[in-house]
């Protein structure tokens, strides 16, 4: 079956740190991939997304390149700011439905 | 555009109840998903539904669980008999799905927390 697997959180940051998220996935199809976020007391939101190889998906400074060689969708930002504290969780959707990581917990301080 | 909405956002019953959520998707999507989520991991899928047929059911999902969505808008969520393990937040997603492809992404309803005394 299909799976992704996230780095282990908390991770901890100061403002304008780089930002690098580790997702991996497993899938028997062709699926896409997204990144979602929660913010605290609220609920998931779309961050960005990438339909097939070696595309990239790019929203709020954030980035991510779909990777088949790697089954990888890693997430990026150059310079963090205290207000992309929040869960992030990686997605994979394929025949319809998505799978989800376990999300990782990211805590910027100023 | 108000986006996915659930109802209720909380509920408190006592096991052995029987309980029932709504959610209502964004308006022009055909696709309409119940996922369970618990503290410290990612959604889980439950069931998905394309206009008023269930397309499918995630093996997890036991028999006190059903949904329904009979005219392809709003769909419903019930559990029979609840059990303590039931706690958890119930989420609802809708997308518009477009024949042959899986691109576009779900939107998230707020999601209903359950608690089971």
């Amino acid at each position: 079956g299909n799976s992704v697997t996230q780095m282990e959180g908390p991770v901890t940051l100061s403002e304008e740190a780089f930002l690098t998220i580790n997702c991996t996935y497993t899938a028997t199809g062709y699926p896409s991939l997204f990144w979602y976020v929660q913010y605290p007391g609220e609920g998931l939101q779309l961050l960005l997304k990438a339909t097939k190889a070696d595309d990239k998906g790019s929203n709020k400074g954030f980035e991510a390149t779909y990777r088949k060689e790697t089954t990888s969708f890693h997430l990026e930002k150059g310079s963090v700011q205290v207000s992309d504290s929040a869960v992030y969780f990686c997605a994979l959707k394929d025949a319809g439905k998505s799978t989800f990581g376990d999300g990782t917990t990211l805590t910027v301080k100023p | 555009d108000t986006g996915v909405s659930q109802n209720p956002r909380h509920k408190i019953t006592k096991r052995g109840q029987n309980v029932t959520f709504r959610c209502d998707p964004i308006s022009e999507h055909n696709r309409l998903y119940w996922y369970r989520q618990t503290l410290g991991q990612g959604p889980e899928f439950l069931t998905y539904f394309q206009n008023e047929a269930q397309l499918e059911k995630s093996r997890l999902l036991s028999d006190r669980f059903s949904a329904e969505r009979p005219k392809g808008s709003f769909s419903t969520l019930e559990i029979q008999r609840t059990e303590q393990g039931d706690s958890a937040m119930y989420l609802c997603a809708s997308s518009l799905a477009l024949s042959g492809t899986d691109e576009n992404p779900q939107y998230f309803g707020p999601g209903t927390r359950l608690t089971v005394l």
